[in-house]
């Protein structure tokens, strides 16, 4: 497996609560990504991320926030999580854009 | 906007029977057409992936098809096994633009 570390691997919050999902890579890739998987609308792309501080919006941005400090390190966070945000979420890394994505084992994510 | 529509959304086929996932793609942009395969409780990894420059690639009992003029690729699975039960993503992407993913397949093999 590729060196990508997604924690926690599991989190239940309640609703209205920040959360914060951290992506780790070893790799030295310049692109990461988080998704979101639901059943029926496959993988979603959230935000990405072409650098050290260098972020853009994916098709359902709306609710996240993302940064990236360090090459190695990703974040997502839900400012103020809701019922509809309960998702597994996954982060992926590549050496460029549209080239193959490396996923980490997801982060399963419940708001109640 | 979909821009990769995949079928079926699930299916199931008979051990050592040939499985077919298709994909749609509206793009003629797009350069790059790989399947990806997830197990329960991981992440997609990539499976097999193709060129527009060919019209098939194969690797192992994993095939794909590709028909630029139709705008259309597929995944066959040939002498099908239940550990090949997995989801299969279908996506498609340009040389410098993320990676467009279809919904999803849900493939489940019977023993």
């Amino acid at each position: 497996d590729a060196g990508i570390t997604q924690s926690p691997r599991h989190k239940v919050t309640e609703t209205g609560t920040p959360v914060t999902l951290r992506c780790h890579q070893t790799e030295n890739h310049r692109y990461m990504y988080w998704y979101r998987q639901d059943p029926g609308h496959g993988l979603r792309l959230i935000h990405y991320s072409y650098g050290v501080k260098d972020t853009d919006k994916g098709e359902v941005s709306d609710g996240y926030s993302v940064s990236r400090s360090k090459t190695e390190d990703f974040l997502l966070t839900l400012e103020s999580a809701t019922s509809s945000q309960t998702s597994v979420y996954f982060c992926a890394i590549s050496e460029r854009v549209g080239a193959e994505a490396f996923f980490g084992q997801g982060t399963r994510l419940t708001v109640v | 906007q979909q821009q990769v529509k995949q079928s079926p959304q699930s299916l199931i086929v008979q051990k050592g029977g040939i499985s077919i996932i298709n994909c749609a793609y509206e793009n003629t942009a797009f350069d790059y057409f790989p399947w990806y395969q997830q197990f329960p409780g991981k992440g997609p990894a990539l499976l097999i992936a193709i060129r527009p420059d060919v019209s098939e690639k194969k690797e192992g009992r994993f095939t794909i098809s590709f028909n630029k003029s139709a705008k259309q690729f597929s995944l066959h699975i040939m002498d099908s096994q239940p550990g090949d039960s997995a989801t299969y993503f279908c996506a498609a992407s340009k040389w410098d633009d993320k990676i467009i993913f279809g919904k999803g397949t849900r493939l489940h093999i019977l023993p």
